[in-house]
């Protein structure tokens, strides 16, 4: 049981080009999020997705697209990268019965140059 | 939306003091208190929850108040120790929000020995 694993761990992109980050899950769980992480400002919800086949908006969705064809997967993009996505993402997971904790993943670490 | 605010931002006590961060948040809707601790480097972690049925909730070291009224929900750590340490995060959810939280921007608590 791996949980939520993300990959990959770190990247290094230049203005302007394009990455997938990919979130998987090993739990069954039905919601799934991402998040960005930046200094001082706390966990930010950019997209998240209550079901295979649909995401919806966070808070900072602007410059992000995301995709969730697979229940156990959910795939953050970013089409033209812009230095101001440099930033930790973290993928969350937790399940549709009741309310819980949600359950995150080790992290990406990404440089825009 | 659901606004929630976290102080202090940083937090320095000496092995065996006690340490206590607070949250507010604005939507009385909000049903469910998570805490997240993330050590340097690592995912965020629930450490504690409480629900908005309970005025309290204690586990060990660790317990968690809520005050619906007021709408504050505070973490106190008792005998910290260095391995407390970290960045505590608090959250407010409304079970018919998608799982959705909301987090305050974190507390760094730094146990001295």
């Amino acid at each position: 049981n791996a949980g939520v694993t993300q990959t990959p761990k770190f990247r290094v992109l230049k203005t302007g080009q394009s990455m997938t980050l990919l979130c998987a899950q090993d739990m069954n769980h039905e919601y799934m999020y991402w998040y960005r992480q930046d200094p001082g400002m706390g966990l930010r919800l950019i997209h998240y997705s209550v079901g295979e086949g649909t995401t919806a908006k966070g808070e900072v969705p602007d410059g992000y697209n995301v995709s969730r064809l697979k229940k156990q997967n959910f795939l953050l993009g970013l089409e033209s990268a812009a230095p101001s996505q440099t930033s930790v993402y973290f993928c969350a997971s937790s399940t549709r019965r009741g309310i819980n904790e949600q359950f995150f993943g080790p992290g990406t670490r990404l440089t825009v140059l | 939306g659901e606004n929630v605010e976290q102080h202090p931002s940083t937090l320095s006590v000496q092995e065996g003091d006690s340490a206590v961060i607070k949250c507010t948040y604005s939507d009385s809707a909000s049903n469910y208190f998570p805490w997240y601790k993330q050590e340097l480097g690592k995912r965020p972690q629930l450490i504690i929850d409480i629900r908005s049925n309970v005025g309290e909730k204690k586990d060990q070291r660790i317990a968690v108040t809520l005050n619906k009224t007021a709408k504050h929900f505070s973490l106190h750590i008792t005998e910290t120790q260095p391995e407390d340490s970290a960045v505590y995060f608090c959250a407010a959810s409304i079970n018919t929000n998608a799982g959705k939280s909301t987090f305050g921007d974190g507390t760094t608590l730094t146990v001295k020995p």
